[in-house]
């Protein structure tokens, strides 16, 4: 069965630092993969998506997500984070169905 | 643009009540799906809808009854609310063809006392 692992439940990093969310799938096919946004009392929101062709994505907010078959693995990057990124992240893959297979979200907290 | 709206976005009620939870969308999408979230679980799949009169179950749909008359509504029926129900339900919605990203409303906070 499609399963979606984000390994960290909750990251902190520095105001300035760069930050790597991990998100590992297990699927059969390629994969449409996804991450989202949930701030505090918020619904979730569209980052980015990987679908086909460059490996490499950008989305909104200045993040961008890195597919990489060989590792099965679509990690989040972002080069500078900032406080208001503070909130919970989610990595997804497609079914067939037009089902999203979810990760368990990480938690992003930022130093001062 | 409206998008998705749930209506309401807080709710408080007794054990065993029937409760309905409201998910509208302007956008005509065919697929519309219920999930809930809680500490600990991520976002688990209530139910979805590919279409006006088409719906199925997700993982799950124990206790929860859903109808689909109209595409742009998706209403999710508690029949009769437990505690374990208490939780903040999410309705998404997406394109038929070859999309699969989801919109999601921005949810309603239920208390089941």
């Amino acid at each position: 069965a499609q399963s979606v692992t984000q390994p960290d439940i909750h990251i902190t990093v520095s105001e300035g630092a760069s930050l790597e969310l991990r998100c590992n799938y297990s699927y059969g096919a390629t994969p449409y993969l996804f991450w989202y946004v949930q701030s505090p009392g918020q619904g979730l929101q569209l980052l980015l998506k990987y679908f086909s062709g460059d490996t490499l994505v950008q989305g909104i907010k200045g993040f961008e997500a890195e597919f990489k078959r060989s590792q099965s693995s679509f990690n989040l990057r972002k080069p500078s984070v900032h406080w208001s990124d503070a909130a919970e992240y989610f990595c997804a893959v497609g079914e067939s169905n037009y089902q999203l297979i979810w990760g368990a979200g990480t938690k992003l907290i930022i130093k001062p | 643009d409206a998008g998705i709206t749930q209506s309401p976005r807080y709710k408080i009620t007794e054990t065993g009540r029937q409760v309905t939870l409201m998910c509208h969308q302007t956008w005509s999408h065919s697929y519309m799906f219920w999930y809930r979230q809680d500490l600990g679980h991520g976002l688990r799949l209530i139910y979805y809808s590919a279409a006006a009169d088409i719906t199925d179950k997700g993982e799950v749909s124990d206790g929860y009854v859903v109808s689909r008359s109209k595409t742009e509504n998706f209403p999710l029926t508690l029949e009769s609310a437990t505690r374990s129900q208490t939780s903040v339900y999410f309705c998404a919605s997406t394109l038929e063809v070859g999309a699969y990203e989801q919109y999601f409303g921005p949810g309603t906070r239920l208390t089941v006392t």
